[in-house]
């Protein structure tokens, strides 16, 4: 998975808790990504940072938050007010350089509300 | 609106015989175009990459082409494997106008059977 790690694989959250998915990449990538994939559709871009300690909303960032300390790691909280939270959710990185840059991928976390 | 769409949504062939996706865009400006294979419960995985002058690219036993004037891709398999079974996403790079933004296809679902 091109030198991105997620945790945990599979999360369960009660309704009403935050949760927060891990993503450390080890590329010296300067931007990354977080996306939801629900079955059917295409995946959707919930929030990306081009540099450290800067970030910006996606097409679908309500219910969520992130922050970005370091260059290697951009976790994703899932807040309560996220109203339907269960699917697959991946987190992305890539250079910053050139304009064909490729976008590696992590190997997911599910998440799902009990 | 920006556009990927794909077909057949699912697909069921043989081991050892040939099949081809579809992907048809209305993203505008143009970028470039990759085709990423997602094996179950795991992340994309990059097969191939096009830009507007490019008719076909091959990877292996995948080999890809682009319409630009058509706005149509296509992603051939030849003499499948038990292992080509994944979804196959077709990814649409808007040009640097509009931040390089992906647009992702629905993917279409590929089982190959013994």
């Amino acid at each position: 998975d091109g030198g991105i790690t997620q945790s945990p694989k599979y999360l369960f959250r009660k309704e009403g808790q935050n949760v927060t998915l891990s993503c450390e990449q080890n590329l010296n990538h300067d931007a990354m990504y977080w996306y939801r994939q629900d079955p059917g559709q295409g995946l959707r871009l919930i929030y990306y940072s081009q540099i450290v300690n800067d970030f910006q909303k996606g097409d679908i960032a309500e219910g969520y938050s992130v922050s970005r300390e370091k260059k290697e790691s951009f976790p994703l909280t899932v807040t309560s007010a996220q109203k339907n939270p269960t699917a697959f959710y991946l987190c992305a990185s890539t250079t910053t350089s050139g304009d064909f840059n490729e976008q590696f991928f992590g190997p997911g976390t599910r998440l799902t509300v009990l | 609106k920006n556009q990927v769409e794909q077909s057949p949504q699912s697909l069921i062939i043989l081991e050892g015989k040939n099949c081809t996706l579809q992907c048809n865009y209305t993203v505008s400006p143009f970028s470039n175009l990759r085709w990423y294979k997602q094996d179950t419960g795991r992340g994309p995985v990059s097969l191939t990459i096009m830009t507007f002058s490019e008719n076909t690219k091959s990877n292996g036993r995948y080999t890809a082409t682009l319409d630009a004037d058509t706005k149509q891709s296509s992603l051939h398999i030849t003499a499948s494997q038990l292992s080509d079974s994944a979804s196959y996403i077709c990814v649409v790079t808007a040009g640097r106008e509009y931040g390089n933004k992906l647009v992702f296809g629905a993917g279409t679902i590929l089982r190959v059977k013994s």
